[in-house]
């Protein structure tokens, strides 16, 4: 399974854009970039995926290198409900389509 | 966004009962099913993937006679964790998955002692 690097920690100030990186270097031609984050006690959700192109959504924005070895979940107006452990995870569809969650970044958000 | 239910959603057992968690997926169908387990401060962990109507396919180190999994409908999976013991107390998550998407249930956090 390719496996992602990500920060172990990181903060944030409330309403400002927060930047989440996430090196996937060996990252094959058929993997998505997905990116879930977890609250306390809570299971994971879905955040945003991408293949090749950038991608919005109404939570965030996923920006992918242009040899995909990298990418950045960007948060554009930080709250304290953003405050999660984010994880970047490479998903092949042809292998079942399973996660295998590295340990993500625990993001603080200060008022 | 897709919803996934468990049930119970915590669970406090003796050493050596058998626990039994479900897994929903309310308002999808959804054709592969994954249990996770975290145990505090760690990252989730992949325990099997569950096709309806056949066999769940496990982990390399996931006994698979301890921890049954059956999964009879496009809706629903159960866990079965046999002659539990305290080390397997933990925090157990499902997920459903729709197209290229995967839906996590609210989690069942299981403690035996």
């Amino acid at each position: 399974d390719a496996k992602t690097t990500q920060p172990n920690s990181m903060e944030s100030n409330e309403e400002e854009p927060v930047h989440l990186p996430c090196n996937h270097s060996t990252i094959s031609g058929t993997d998505y970039i997905h990116w879930y984050r977890q609250l306390p006690s809570q299971g994971p959700e879905y955040v945003i995926h991408g293949l090749t192109s950038n991608v919005n959504n109404r939570m965030a924005s996923l920006a992918i290198a242009e040899d995909r070895k990298s990418s950045t979940l960007i948060l554009h107006r930080a709250t304290l409900r953003d405050a999660a452990v984010y994880y970047c995870i490479l998903r092949d569809p042809s292998q079942g389509g399973k996660l295998i969650f590295g340990q993500g970044t625990e993001l603080s958000v200060k008022p | 966004g897709a919803v996934v239910s468990q049930h119970p959603s915590w669970v406090i057992c003796k050493s050596g009962t058998s626990v039994k968690i479900e897994c929903r997926s309310l308002d999808f169908q959804a054709t592969t099913m994954f249990w996770y387990r975290q145990f505090p401060k760690q990252s989730l962990m992949l325990m099997a993937t569950s096709n309806e109507g056949s066999k769940a396919t496990y982990e390399q180190g996931v006994e698979k006679d301890k921890f049954l999994i059956n999964h009879a409908s496009l809706t629903l999976s159960t866990l079965t964790v046999t002659s539990a013991h305290p080390e397997d107390s933990s925090f157990y998550i499902c997920s459903g998955a729709r197209y290229n998407e995967q839906f996590f249930g609210p989690g069942t956090r299981l403690t035996v002692l």
